[in-house]
């Protein structure tokens, strides 16, 4: 079954705590992207990967780090997490960018405290 | 400043009428629209999408339509149905972006029997 499976779905750390959600796709799809869901805002690109060791900021990188080393999967990490990065987290994923059709994982609630 | 705006938080529908959610959006370089409707407790999925160079695109009982002098897209369901009850994404990406796809805020669609 084609999927994108991130890990853990739901998380509840302290502030300054490291952290990784992971994300990995069963699809070969070369793109990969990460996006944050806070109610009133909808969703918006944290990072996103072209391809292996590719990666670029979106629209709101601040307080995260991404690594591309395998296609299949792509870590999402909070060297230092803050309660501002509460957040609903997805990971997404497609065969290319201008395809613009993100197949998304269930998600990862994350709470800062 | 937002670029892709979903001006309607939620909307109401009775059971086989028609849904219509509506989205705007302010950059022209756009030349790729799609909609993502999404349930609780899961990740979005891929509802239907429309290039710029289309002004319809139909798939069943869902039809997006582009009207670029406007900014302006809409996505029709006929006929409504209690499992189209959802949240509903526009999104938007231009050519070139990177893979920056643009969410709107999102709007509940609630079908009542």
């Amino acid at each position: 079954e084609a999927q994108v499976t991130q890990n853990p779905r739901y998380l509840i750390t302290v502030t300054g705590k490291k952290l990784t959600v992971t994300c990995s796709q069963n699809m070969n799809h070369e793109y990969m992207s990460w996006y944050r869901q806070d109610p009133g805002l909808g969703l918006r690109q944290i990072y996103y990967s072209m391809n292996v060791e590719v990666t670029d900021k979106g629209d709101v990188p601040e307080g995260y780090k991404v690594s591309r080393k395998e296609k299949r999967n792509f870590p999402l990490i909070l060297e230092s997490p803050s309660p501002n990065q509460t957040s609903l987290y997805f990971c997404a994923s497609s065969l290319g960018p201008s395809t613009g059709e993100l197949f998304f994982g269930e998600g990862s609630r994350l709470t800062v405290l | 400043d937002q670029q892709v705006k979903q001006n309607s938080p939620s909307l109401s529908v009775q059971e086989g009428r028609i849904s219509i959610l509506n989205c705007d959006y302010t950059n022209s370089m756009f030349d790729y629209f799609l909609w993502y409707k999404k349930y609780p407790a899961e990740g979005p999925t891929f509802l239907i999408s429309i290039s710029s160079i289309k002004d319809k695109n139909e798939d069943g009982r869902f039809t997006v339509f582009l009207n670029k002098s406007a900014k302006h897209l809409s996505l029709h369901i006929v006929p409504s149905q209690p499992g189209d009850s959802a949240v509903y994404f526009c999104a938007a990406s231009a050519w070139g972006s990177q893979g920056n796809l643009i969410f709107g805020k999102g709007t509940k669609l609630s079908v009542k029997p």
